[in-house]
């Protein structure tokens, strides 16, 4: 249990074109789910995290209209990479917490996306 | 502001025990978490403190002292594909479903 996905796994694409990634929680429901992006041997950066049915909440220094995130359901959460350049490129995480665990310490993380643009 | 800090690399043979520490400054402390991730992959969970001591789940072990703002991961008994990055992270009080991940330690495990 506990499953979280991404699609897609990896998308290439030109400069100033928008990238949507999509992450959805397989087999609970997600209120919260968060946003992270990864560059090559650094940690993760928390960009955001996403509450169904309102805003995304962002970290400091994110672009909120760079990084549309829209959780349209409590399995459903998505990021839209606008106009995007090739200092995007980056490997974009998403988790989620299953709330109705007893423990609900553990995230579970989503495979990620690699953004590359050209 | 926040900051984790963690070694960048630790390198180990096979069978052998190594300990990532982690040291924090954070306002509003309320738990540590540990995960894993191999290159190109999700991290994964491996432990959580959230009082001071020892937690124990198999082969790996986390500690934390609130008091010194420290805690490590205790790899026992190394394996190959235990070489991976390692994380620290931080959950606070506010907002506390959120984590700020340490700067991440590289382990080498060489037969």
């Amino acid at each position: 249990g506990a499953v979280v996905s991404q699609h897609p796994s990896w998308v290439i694409c030109k400069s100033g074109t928008s990238v949507k990634i999509e992450c959805r929680s397989l087999d609970f429901q997600a209120t919260t789910m968060f946003w992270y992006r990864q560059f090559p041997k650094q940690s993760l950066m928390l960009m955001a995290t996403s509450n169904e049915g309102s805003k995304a909440t962002y970290e400091q220094g994110v672009e909120k209209d760079k990084f549309l995130i829209n959780h349209a359901s409590l399995t459903l959460s998505t990021l839209t990479v606008t106009s995007a350049h090739p200092e995007d490129s980056s490997f974009y995480i998403c988790s989620a917490s299953d709330l109705d665990k007893l423990s609900y310490n553990e995230q579970f993380f989503g495979p990620g996306t690699r953004l590359t643009v050209l | 502001g926040q900051s984790l800090e963690q070694p960048s690399e630790v390198t180990a043979v096979e069978g052998a025990i190594v300990q990532i520490n982690c040291t924090y400054q954070t306002s509003g402390f309320y738990g540590l978490s540990w995960y894993q991730q191999h290159d190109g992959g999700a991290p994964t969970f491996l432990s959580y403190n959230a009082l001071d001591g020892l937690e124990e789940t198999g082969r790996f072990s986390s500690f934390l002292s609130r008091s010194d703002s420290y805690g490590y991961l205790l790899l026992q008994e190394l394996q190959m594909k235990d070489s991976a990055s390692y994380f620290c992270a931080v959950r606070r009080s506010t907002g506390f479903q959120k984590l700020v991940f340490g700067t991440g330690t590289r382990l080498l495990v060489s037969p």
